[in-house]
């Protein structure tokens, strides 16, 4: 069965970087591509941007252009997804979906960001 | 980027209760609709892409119509576990944008 497993929550201070892991199982990664959509609390999705896992192209988010980069190992089969100099705006539960024809159709639990001095 | 609008934004509805929900885009987006299902604390789950078809697994009363600016999801006979936040995605062009969602609830 297609599962994405996220890492765990974490806590950053204002300025500092973060990465978001996810690792993919049930299905052949380098097939399909990984969007990642955040939500702050309380609040709506955000689409970040998306890779393609088969070569490594990317889509990012303008309003993220310079702060976001995404990678993807095949031989683990796990994505990531980078971000620096934090705001706390970006305080937010981070999800990673697998992409099939644009739309996310398997995703991960979410992993929880606070960005807080 | 395409904007996308949502009504209503909340609505109080009944088990068994026909429900519809209306996504309207800023520009023509042909079908690159999706509709995602979000309940507290999980992950969004897809229920419909490309405007009408329906995901793998996702039971039938659930339909989505439409194409170019005005799309439709429709629930034709409410459960209790459909209770939840529905959003509306295109995927027409980058970036692909969310509706604000529609929180509908028990009445």
């Amino acid at each position: 069965q297609v599962q994405l497993v996220q890492s765990g929550a974490e806590v950053k201070k204002p300025g500092a970087s973060v990465k978001v892991s996810c690792k993919a199982s049930g299905y052949t990664f380098t097939s399909y591509g990984i969007s990642w959509v955040r939500q702050a609390p309380g609040q709506g999705l955000e689409w970040m941007g998306w890779i393609s896992a088969y070569n490594g192209n990317t889509n990012y988010a303008q309003k993220l252009q310079g702060r976001v980069t995404m990678t993807t190992d095949t031989s683990t089969s796990t994505a990531y997804m980078e971000l620096r100099s934090l705001r706390s705006d970006d305080t937010a539960v981070y999800y990673c979906a697998r992409d099939h024809l644009d739309v996310g159709d398997y995703w991960g639990q979410g992993t929880l960001v606070t960005v807080s001095s | 980027d395409i904007q996308l609008t949502q009504s209503p934004s909340f609505l109080s509805a009944s088990v068994g209760d026909r429900v519809t929900i209306t996504c309207r885009a800023s520009q023509g987006i042909s079908s690159y609709l999706a509709w995602y299902q979000q309940k507290p604390g999980k992950a969004p789950k897809l229920l419909i892409y490309a405007a009408s078809t329906l995901q793998s697994g996702v039971p039938s009363r659930f339909s989505g119509s439409g194409s170019g600016t005005e799309f439709t999801l429709t629930i034709s006979s409410l459960q209790p576990e459909d209770f939840a936040t529905y959003y509306c995605q295109q995927l027409n062009s980058y970036p692909f944008t969310f509706g604000p969602g529609t929180k509908v609830d028990i009445k």
